[in-house]
């Protein structure tokens, strides 16, 4: 399958810094891709859809201004995590699906562990 | 909106035996219901998958049946070996008849916890 890949894996932040993940589709173009968040022992949670070239739609309850995402190209999604606190601490996991149409299946990376002290 | 309940949360077998881990979805619209493997500290991955046209799936000791009438679908692991431990999520995912967008959501289940016994 299609590769993606994120970085950092892991990142240790001071509280009211920010801090960018990445998000790269390798080996295809992505016109969408997917941010996630994982709390330990739980499932994924949708936080938003990255579309090249527009804005991110954002899932309800997800501040927009405080997870900033940009979709600059074809192959590259970032999120932003703003003036981030403890609470923000979690798994952030990004997606990302071939424009081969919809009815396809999306590739994950390989997740982010952002703990904030 | 979609709703996806998965059972067991925690599932021991020995190895060898089968394993089975249900789930079942709200939305009659949904269309397409991937299973993903996640091991401890990364990305889900995707093993199998199936599509409302279809009943059953199989691949090597993975297979995957779906019930539309009743909203379930199942993954089956036969013959399991101890790298089977990870925790599993289904998924559903509608995709609109009117327009083809990239826009639709995959909804995931809570997660199952397999433990393969040696």
């Amino acid at each position: 399958g299609a590769v993606v890949s994120q970085h950092p894996s892991w990142v240790i932040c001071k509280s009211g810094t920010s801090v960018k993940i990445e998000c790269r589709s390798l080996d295809f173009q992505a016109t969408t891709m997917f941010w996630y968040r994982q709390f330990p022992k739980q499932s994924l949670m949708l936080m938003a859809t990255s579309n090249e070239g527009s804005k991110a739609t954002y899932e309800q309850g997800v501040e927009k201004d405080k997870f900033l995402i940009n979709h600059a190209s074809l192959t590259l999604s970032t999120l932003t995590v703003t003036s981030a606190h403890p609470e923000d601490s979690s798994f952030y996991i990004c997606s990302a699906r071939e424009p081969r149409g919809a009815d396809t299946e999306a590739f994950f990376g390989q997740g982010t562990r952002l703990t904030v002290v | 909106g979609e709703n996806v309940e998965q059972h067991p949360s925690t599932l021991s077998v020995q190895e060898g035996d089968s394993a089975v881990i249900k789930c079942t979805y709200s939305d009659s619209a949904s269309n397409y219901f991937p299973w993903y493997k996640q091991e401890l500290g990364k990305g889900p991955q995707l093993i199998i998958d199936i599509r409302s046209n279809v009943g059953e799936k199989k691949d090597q000791r993975i297979a995957v049946t779906l019930n539309k009438t009743a909203k379930h679908f199942s993954l089956h692991i036969t013959e399991t070996q101890p790298e089977d431990s990870a925790v599993y999520f289904c998924a559903a995912k509608k995709t609109p008849s009117y327009m083809k967008t990239s826009y639709d959501k995959v909804i995931f289940g809570p997660g199952t916890s397999l433990s393969v016994i040696p």
